[in-house]
């Protein structure tokens, strides 16, 4: 069955702006989770979702926002881009909030780069 | 805090050497263990993963095994090839909740 996919894969934007990025994850699977990754703090959390609701979240400043759609589809929207945002942006998908051991399966990621 | 602590690459081996990646944690109750790896240009990978201590997880040949004593989780292998060159990131789910967290990953570099 088809993976994880995050669209788009490259994204070009200059401080301030804003960006919408998005996760289609494995059918079947209720559960995306978002994370950022970058050179200097490796791999964070952001926040993940299960049936629409944010479950857990990350510490990040409240310009990084999210939400999932009904068929499990989810978006991460980042408001007034600053150049710290630059960053490699990756969704993971399971198939649900099972206790600890659960598997996740990630996309591709989209790199972002901020001018 | 939960975390996850990892060898800092890079690490360079030669075609058919022997490979270990420290890995330790600290973390209340009883963590899942999982290794991730990432190719270039490519997201993650679950390469393995264990849920309960003196569990050995294992995939295309490598290994890993929870030790709860020693709180670690070190990723081996006895032959490596080219193709294994990638980022390696080690990484737990605390019981209580499904967040993972990361090391900061050992970047390995395979040599012919």
């Amino acid at each position: 069955k088809a993976g994880v996919t995050q669209t788009p894969r490259y994204l070009i934007k200059t401080r301030g702006q804003q960006v919408t990025l998005s996760c289609s994850p494995i059918s079947g699977h209720r559960s995306v989770s978002w994370y950022q990754q970058t050179p200097g703090q490796g791999l964070q959390f952001l926040f993940e979702y299960f049936s629409e609701t944010q479950r857990n979240k990350g510490n990040f400043p409240g310009r990084f926002s999210g939400r999932q759609f009904s068929n499990s589809r989810s978006e991460m929207n980042v408001s007034t881009l600053e150049l710290g945002d630059s960053a490699l942006y990756l969704c993971a998908s399971a198939r649900s909030l099972a206790p600890s051991g659960e598997t996740q399966y990630f996309g591709p990621g989209t790199r972002l780069l901020v001018l | 805090g939960d975390s996850v602590t990892q060898m800092e690459g890079p690490v360079t081996l030669s075609e058919e050497a022997f490979l270990t990646i420290n890995c330790t944690y600290t973390a209340t109750g009883y963590p899942s263990l999982f290794w991730y790896v990432q190719y270039p240009g490519e997201g993650l990978q679950l390469l393995l993963k264990a849920t309960k201590a003196d569990d050995k997880g294992s995939n295309k040949g490598f290994e890993a095994t929870y030790r709860k004593e020693t709180t670690s989780f070190h990723l081996e292998k006895g032959s490596v090839q080219v193709s294994d060159s990638a980022v390696y990131f080690c990484a737990l789910t605390p019981n209580r909740d499904d967040k993972i967290i990361f090391g900061k990953g050992t970047r390995l570099h395979i040599l012919p």
